[in-house]
């Protein structure tokens, strides 16, 4: 079974500039979330999708972050613009929602390095 | 205000030897704890999963210990090996339709030889 998949791995940009990051879950998974994740920190969730809607997006600073999950599938989550403070590893993970409590398998990470 | 907090941010023992990680929480009722490993350029790896009403949960090597009284929970590796080497994270999940996890920062296990 392939795991999460997340592209690209790594991304350099000057701020100010747009950025996109991409999220291929388990397929099955349902639940599918994108967490940031800074250097010494544990994984900050900022969207969780059921199928394609977004359910919780609550910690997703609007102003300059997007997300979509068209289809219920694969996910993508977007700056614009990005700031010298959003430099961090994104993760995506995904779910099979049972009742055995919310086991999320995680995907590589996307580092983001904005200069 | 709610808080988790891993007992070091680093732990370094000899190869052989049991560590063991503490995870604190307040103000969470969790319905279950979570253990992740994270290495270095990965992501999170779920080992094990704890329910509010378990004591104890084992996985070969490793052991889990579920304190609701205490707002504590034990990670133990037994017969640690240099693989163990790696970041390990707890997480809080409220269960029912809260599908949630909330980490801890983690703590950073180095297992010399």
């Amino acid at each position: 079974e392939a795991g999460v998949v997340q592209s690209p791995r790594y991304k350099i940009i000057e701020k100010k500039q747009p950025v996109a990051f991409w999220c291929n879950p388990i397929s099955g998974h349902n639940t599918l979330y994108w967490y940031l994740q800074n250097l010494g920190q544990g994984p900050e969730l900022l969207i969780r999708y059921e199928n394609e809607e977004a359910v919780d997006d609550s910690q997703l600073p609007k102003d300059r972050f997007s997300a979509e999950r068209l289809k219920g599938v694969d996910s993508t989550l977007k700056i614009q613009p990005a700031e010298l403070g959003d430099s961090a590893v994104y993760l995506c993970a995904s779910s099979p929602r049972t009742s055995e409590g919310d086991t999320q398998y995680f995907g590589p990470g996307t580092r983001l390095t904005v200069l | 205000s709610q808080k988790i907090e891993q007992n070091s941010e680093a732990l370094n023992i000899q190869e052989g030897k049991t560590a063991t990680l503490t995870c604190n929480y307040t103000n969470y009722s969790p319905a279950y704890l979570q253990w992740y490993r994270q290495d270095p350029g990965r992501g999170p790896v779920f080992l094990l999963l704890i329910r509010e009403n378990e004591k104890e949960k084992r996985k070969e090597r490793l052991k889990v210990t579920f304190d609701t009284t205490l707002k504590q929970s034990l990670f133990h590796i037994t017969a640690s090996q240099p693989a163990d080497s790696a970041t390990y994270l707890c997480a809080l999940d409220l269960g029912g339709s809260n599908y949630k996890l909330t980490f801890g920062k983690g703590t950073l296990l180095t297992v010399n030889p």
